[in-house]
């Protein structure tokens, strides 16, 4: 069965220190796919970014970053010099790559981020 | 530039007393979605449709109904809600065009429903 765990339940840090969000996943499968998505105080869940198994490139947009490392099963993810607009709970998911249509997300428990000023 | 939205934002609604949230979507997605996600937990999915085609998830209970009159629109009947069910109530969309596990789903800003 497939599973996500996000041991860290939730960070504290201080505007403009870096961050580590992690991401362990277990799937039997070969070909697969993994996400995070961003939850503000709002309530939307935002889509990051998403990742096939193939593809181990390290991954940079602006401020964030996702390490991915097949070797040890992990998909974390990085903001460098954090901001209070970053506050938010970050869920990691993964779906396998069957069938066609219907896409099965497997969340994570969720980090909930606090950044103060 | 809204591409899912729902409404309402917020719903309070009686002990026992039925309840309908709705979801639009603009981008012409086949798949739509409803989550139910109480507070610290995880969205946890409901049901789907792919097209017309109702799916529910095994542990779904039966007070959970669906609708989808068209492309756009799906509608979350919840017909007798309990204290348990207060719940925020996300909508979620995916084209379910190639592989399903490549494409992404795109959500709603939710539907924050209280039972009084």
């Amino acid at each position: 069965a497939q599973k996500v765990t996000q041991a860290q339940t939730e960070i504290s840090v201080v505007e403009k220190e870096d961050v580590t969000l992690d991401c362990v996943y277990e799937t039997r499968d070969t070909t697969y796919y993994l996400f995070w998505y961003k939850q503000p105080p709002s309530g939307e869940l935002v889509f990051l970014i998403r990742r096939n198994s193939f593809d181990e490139q390290n991954e940079i947009s602006g401020r964030y970053s996702w390490n991915f490392q097949k070797s040890t099963s992990s998909f974390n993810f990085t903001i460098t010099a954090s901001q209070v607009v970053d506050s938010a709970v970050y869920f990691c998911a993964l779906s396998e790559a069957k069938g066609t249509g219907f896409q099965k997300l497997v969340f994570g428990t969720g980090t909930r981020l606090l950044v103060s000023p | 530039d809204a591409m899912v939205i729902q409404n309402p934002r917020y719903q309070v609604t009686q002990f026992g007393k039925p309840v309908t949230l709705s979801c639009s979507q603009t981008l012409n997605h086949n798949v739509m979605y409803w989550y139910q996600q109480k507070s610290s937990q995880a969205p946890k999915l409901l049901f789907h449709y792919y097209d017309k085609d109702f799916n529910n998830e095994a542990d779904t209970p039966d007070n959970f109904q669906s609708r989808r009159p068209n492309t756009s629109f799906c509608f979350l009947d919840i017909r007798s809600p309990g204290l348990g069910d207060a719940a925020m109530y996300l909508c979620a969309t995916s084209s379910g065009g190639g592989l399903a596990g490549a494409d992404t789903q795109y959500f709603g800003p939710g539907t924050r429903l209280t039972v009084l």
